[in-house]
């Protein structure tokens, strides 16, 4: 298993430019989310899906969209990229049978000039 | 939205002592608390607790939940460098949110 993916891992945009970043996973999981986690912050969710064809807002989620449909993939797509947008981000997932274990993937390093 | 608190925000000891990290939560549709370790990468699974009193064991690292009192405790005893790292507490509620606190930067110097 290759567990959480995302792509790419580097990101440089300008203002107003607009990217999808890319999350996968292969365990069949069906609950996914998005953080993201600036110095001094923590980790906050952005947006999460129970399953395919369902999304729900997090904490932050304002500049960000995501669509869910396949169990696999649950992009990110930023609309018009500021500054302020500038994080890393992380994708997770988990198994929504209870509590337990999130797997994060590696990160995306974002940088909006 | 629960909030999670962490203190200290960071904290720097000798190998071999002792430390004790702190994690208190809002309780509205409590679920569980988790621990995570962070070094420079994404953040790694330690404990999940649900229950009060009962401790969780991993090596030289333990955590204990007070579900009366709101909070949690990771405790890593006889410390190395390789524990140099920023550790998250988060709490989960019904719909399988995470709230993450901002997390104890713990430096370990020889």
């Amino acid at each position: 298993n290759a567990g959480v993916t995302q792509t790419p891992k580097f990101q440089v945009l300008k203002t107003g430019q607009s990217m999808t970043l890319q999350c996968a996973q292969d365990m069949n999981h069906e609950y996914m989310s998005w953080y993201r986690q600036d110095p001094g912050m923590g980790l906050r969710l952005i947006h999460y899906s129970v399953g395919a064809g369902i999304t729900d807002q997090g904490e932050v989620p304002n500049g960000y969209n995501v669509s869910r449909s396949t169990t696999e993939d649950f992009p990110l797509r930023l609309l018009s990229a500021a500054p302020s947008q500038t994080s890393v981000y992380f994708c997770a997932s988990r198994n929504d049978r209870g509590a337990g274990e999130q797997y994060f993937g590696p990160g995306t390093r974002l940088t909006v000039t | 939205e629960d909030k999670v608190v962490q203190s200290p925000l960071s904290l720097v000891v000798h190998e071999g002592d002792t430390v004790t990290l702190n994690c208190s939560y809002e309780v509205t549709n409590f679920r569980s608390l988790l621990w995570y370790k962070q070094e420079k990468k994404a953040p790694t699974f330690l404990f999940m607790l649900t229950s009060s009193g009962i401790e969780k064991k991993s090596g030289r690292l333990s955590s204990i939940l007070d579900k009366k009192e709101l909070f949690s405790i990771l405790n890593i005893t006889a410390t190395q460098t390789g524990d140099s790292a920023v550790y998250l507490c988060a709490e989960e509620t019904s719909g399988s949110r995470l709230t993450f606190g901002e997390g104890t930067q713990l430096t370990v110097n020889p």
